[in-house]
């Protein structure tokens, strides 16, 4: 079964800095891995999908790759604002099937 | 731009009572689910649905719940008599193909007292 985790759990950063968040997954015959967005009590908010073909993805600040041999996903948030804070939540998919996510990161971007 | 869209946002319920929580999905939308979040804990899969009927359930999805598209547009999931260890945040979510991108509503907060 797909088991997904994330570190750091939390951070804290400085407004204006580049950060990364990382996934990993340890099937690594995924077909997609989605990366989500989560605001307290709120709901997921779609980033970034990256399917198994692809090793990155790229929204506006946001990028995101994908290395399926190591079982490792990276989130890259360049120039950081405070809206940002959030929690940010990978998910991949389990055999095809649904998606199993991690614990997640909380950031916090300090102005 | 075409959303998830759940109600109530917020339901609270005595133990042993049924609830049922509703999602419209996005309308072109062929797959569907509902996953749940314990406060504090991580993201859950309960079911998919596909073509009119399940397509997979997780362990957490017992005889106590079942999921309905009573028309075309509605998705409802159903607990037949809530506990209290049901109380969570419900999300629906829906994609094209079971491999796209999973679009996920904004939550139902069920509350069981």
């Amino acid at each position: 079964k797909q088991e997904v985790t994330q570190i750091p759990a939390a951070l804290s950063v400085p407004e204006g800095e580049n950060l990364v968040l990382n996934c990993s997954f340890t099937d690594s015959a995924i077909y997609n891995l989605q990366w989500f967005r989560q605001d307290p009590g709120k709901g997921l908010t779609s980033l970034l999908l990256i399917q198994s073909s692809q090793r990155e993805q790229t929204s506006g600040r946001l990028n995101a790759s994908l290395d399926k041999s190591s079982g490792r996903s990276t989130l890259y948030i360049a120039a950081s604002q405070p809206g940002d804070s959030a929690t940010y939540l990978c998910a991949a998919d389990n055999y095809g099937q649904n998606f199993v996510f991690g614990p997640g990161t909380r950031l916090s971007v300090l102005p | 731009e075409p959303e998830v869209t759940q109600t109530p946002s917020h339901q609270v319920t005595q133990m042993g009572q049924e609830v049922i929580l509703r999602c419209v999905p996005i309308s072109n939308h062929l797959y569907f689910y509902w996953y749940r979040q314990i406060l504090g804990q991580k993201v859950e899969f309960l079911v998919s649905f596909y073509n009119n009927e399940i397509s997979e359930k997780s362990e957490i999805f017992d005889d106590q719940f079942s999921v309905e598209r009573p028309d075309g547009s509605n998705f409802t999931l159903k607990i037949r008599s809530t506990k209290l260890e049901d109380s969570a945040m419900y999300f629906c979510a829906s994609n094209l193909r079971g491999l796209d991108e999973a679009f996920f509503g904004q939550g139902t907060r069920l509350t069981v007292v």
